[in-house]
């Protein structure tokens, strides 16, 4: 079975300053990793994903991901967060075992930056 | 392009009453999901649909919740005798299939927000 924890409901960061959205996963294969953000009445959009190769993830927005394989973390991080990136952001996963396309989302976390 | 494509955007309607939901994904993506929202909460998997391979079903919480795909790319979601506890937004999404088709992320549509009486 695939499952992912996302163990912040919020994370509060003052613009300017480094974030960090906290996300674990677990899988019997090989992950497949996604973030995705959610804007107010929006739909989920993509960020950045990690399939294999190197660990660090550059996606959208300035922001990036470390996958590490340890401490089965996918940790979503920005070094410089604007106003702008407040929103609800999502951590899936994919088991590689699975036959299916199936992701399975974290509960979310809603980041707030400050001006 | 245009985008995952849904309607309505917002449906109020009383207890007890049908409503369809539907879903028009990216043109090209062969494989399409199904997913409920509670207030600020986070996904909860409805139903997807792979290329013309069976359903997967298993998320459906009752079965007064059923979907359709038709010709492979317009979906709709039907909830019989809705229920207070159905109030939710309802995603879509889409993907493709092709190549390695397990990495490609996901496409969401902006959901139907869904209010019973």
């Amino acid at each position: 079975a695939q499952s992912v924890a996302q163990p912040e409901d919020q994370v509060n960061v003052a613009e300017g300053n480094p974030l960090t959205v906290k996300c674990t996963y677990s899988v019997s294969g090989n992950p497949y990793l996604f973030w995705y953000v959610q804007y107010p009445n929006r739909g989920l959009q993509f960020l950045l994903k990690y399939i294999t190769g190197d660990n660090l993830v550059k996606g959208s927005y300035g922001f990036e991901a470390e996958f590490n394989k340890s401490q089965t973390s996918f940790h979503l991080k920005k070094p410089s967060a604007l106003v702008s990136d407040s929103a609800l952001y999502f951590c899936a996963v994919r088991d590689t075992n699975n036959a299916g396309n199936m992701l399975t989302f974290g509960g979310g976390t809603r980041l707030m930056v400050k001006p | 392009g245009a985008g995952v494509s849904q309607s309505p955007s917002n449906k109020v309607t009383e207890k007890g009453k049908d409503v369809e939901l539907r879903c028009d994904p990216i043109s090209g993506h062969t494989a399409l999901y199904w997913y409920r929202q509670s207030l600020g909460q986070g996904l909860e998997f409805l139903i997807y649909f792979q290329g013309n391979s069976a359903p997967d079903k298993s998320g459906l919480p009752s079965d007064r919740f059923s979907a359709e795909r038709t010709g492979g790319s317009v979906s709709t979601l039907t909830i019989q005798r809705t229920q207070q506890e159905d109030s939710a937004v309802y995603l879509c999404a889409s993907s493709p299939l092709e190549g390695n088709w397990g990495n490609q992320p996901q496409h969401f549509g902006d959901g139907t927000r869904l209010s019973i009486l």
